[in-house]
């Protein structure tokens, strides 16, 4: 199947930090990425739609100036962690659409923020 | 609102044995859904899939049952092995949106 990957895996900063996870279609291209958060023993919450060469669609109470969501080219969705909080600490999954529209969605292996 | 959400946030089974997994979903509206399987501190991955207008569909050692009736979903695994201990996620889908039920932590013990 398609390949997701997200970078960096786990990312230790202190408070006040900017921190960038990148997620990566590796065999395909994606027009429209996902973003998701999960707290532990948790589901996974949409934060996001990225869009491929346009604005970034936010779920209600997420922000926007908070979560940076960068889609500039058609394998590659950054997420930024602006100044980053002890609360941000989570870990942040991304997903890809399948290509020829099965529906079926590919997630990245997830990015575990910890913030001191 | 509407919402997917599990009955059993855990089950443990013994190696060898079946086992199900349950979903309710409200929203009618749902066209696909689909079961995932998280092992910890890795992303969720794709176990099977159904659509609306099946009842029924089989994979290898698995299972997934939609009964829309009463709008309700549920995986089944053959012959539970130790490798199967994660957590199991349901999510529908309505559009382009994707909204993922609680989990349910299924533990096999040997």
């Amino acid at each position: 199947g398609a390949v997701v990957s997200q970078h960096p895996s786990w990312v230790i900063c202190k408070s006040g930090t900017s921190v960038k996870i990148e997620c990566r279609s590796l065999d395909f291209q994606a027009t429209t990425m996902f973003w998701y958060r999960q707290f532990p023993k948790q589901s996974l919450m949409l934060m996001a739609t990225s869009n491929e060469g346009s604005k970034a669609t936010y779920e209600q109470g997420v922000e926007k100036d908070k979560f940076l969501i960068n889609h500039a080219s058609l394998t590659l969705s950054t997420l930024t962690v602006t100044s980053a909080h002890p609360e941000d600490s989570s870990f942040y999954i991304c997903s890809a659409r399948a290509p020829r529209g099965t529906g079926e969605l590919f997630f990245g292996e997830g990015s575990r923020l910890t913030v001191l | 609102g509407e919402s997917v959400g599990l009955h059993l946030p855990t089950l443990s089974v013994q190696e060898g044995d079946n086992s199900i997994i349950n979903c309710a979903y409200s929203n009618s509206a749902s066209d696909y859904f689909i079961w995932y399987k998280q092992e910890s501190g890795k992303g969720p991955q794709f176990i099977i899939d159904i659509r609306s207008n099946m009842d029924k569909r089989q994979g290898q050692r698995v299972t997934v049952l939609l009964n829309k009736t009463v709008k309700h979903l549920s995986l089944q695994i053959a012959a539970t092995q130790p490798g199967d201990s994660a957590v199991y996620f349901c999510a529908e889908r309505r559009g382009n949106m994707l909204t993922f039920g609680g989990g349910t932590r299924l533990m096999v013990k040997p």
